[in-house]
């Protein structure tokens, strides 16, 4: 089990550039989040995923947004035009449905982006 | 709407004392589950514990327990013994059993533990 991995760490990108973040899940998760958080806050829910499903998107989730996850495997989100409000933490999370109760989601390190 | 509360935005605890992080929540669906998690400063969410809204019995997990009150809409967190490297941010998170499956995060509370 090597975790959540998520690429880039970190992002610096100007105001109106195109970004590109990667998560990889665990690898036998079917289930993959996105999430937001700025400082001081919690974490926000963007969007997930069942498998290749995108099953719920935030309001949160502009049409600057976009996330997939071809073959269920791991998953991009992309940022377009970006804005210095879209400066947050990033972060990804999976987990494994389908078995009794509720499963915790794991997080990743997160991608922290910095739009100047 | 499924909402979390956490009123202690920080805390400073003795080291190797008990500490109670307050969590409430609100919600009209019977079937749900409690999480919290920790945040230390590199910012990976570590998850400690779980109580699902049916348990009979309270959530354990080593020094973690879950102060589970479901009359009141409470699950705080209770750390016993504290150590330098609980020093980080704890939050409550909840999710329905059905229907909406995000996991909705309280705002945080900031424990320093002191030496």
């Amino acid at each position: 089990d090597t975790g959540v991995s998520q690429n880039p760490r970190h992002k610096i990108t100007k105001r109106g550039q195109n970004v590109t973040f990667r998560c990889d899940p665990i690898s036998e998760h079917n289930r993959l989040y996105w999430y937001r958080q700025t400082l001081g806050q919690g974490p926000e829910f963007l969007t997930y995923f069942q498998n290749e499903a995108q099953l719920e998107k935030s309001r949160l989730l502009s049409d600057r947004f976009s996330a997939e996850r071809p073959k269920g495997s791991f998953s991009t989100l992309e940022i377009q035009r970006t804005e210095q409000g879209d400066s947050a933490m990033y972060l990804c999370a999976s987990s494994l449905e389908g078995g009794a109760g509720l499963s915790p989601l794991h997080f990743g390190n997160g991608t922290r982006l910095t739009v100047t | 709407a499924q909402k979390i509360t956490q009123t202690q935005p920080g805390m400073f605890v003795q080291e190797k004392e008990a500490v109670t992080l307050d969590c409430t929540y609100d919600t009209s669906d019977p079937s749900y589950g409690l999480f919290w998690y920790k945040q230390p400063s590199s910012g990976e969410m570590i998850f400690l514990i779980y109580q699902g809204s049916y348990d009979q019995q309270n959530a354990t997990e080593g020094r973690y327990s879950l102060n589970f009150q479901k009359a009141r809409k409470s699950a705080n967190l209770v750390i016993s013994a504290s150590q330098l490297g609980d020093s980080a941010m704890y939050f409550c998170a909840m999710r329905k059993y059905f229907g909406n499956e995000k996991l909705t995060f309280g705002t945080g509370t900031r424990l320093t533990i002191i030496p």
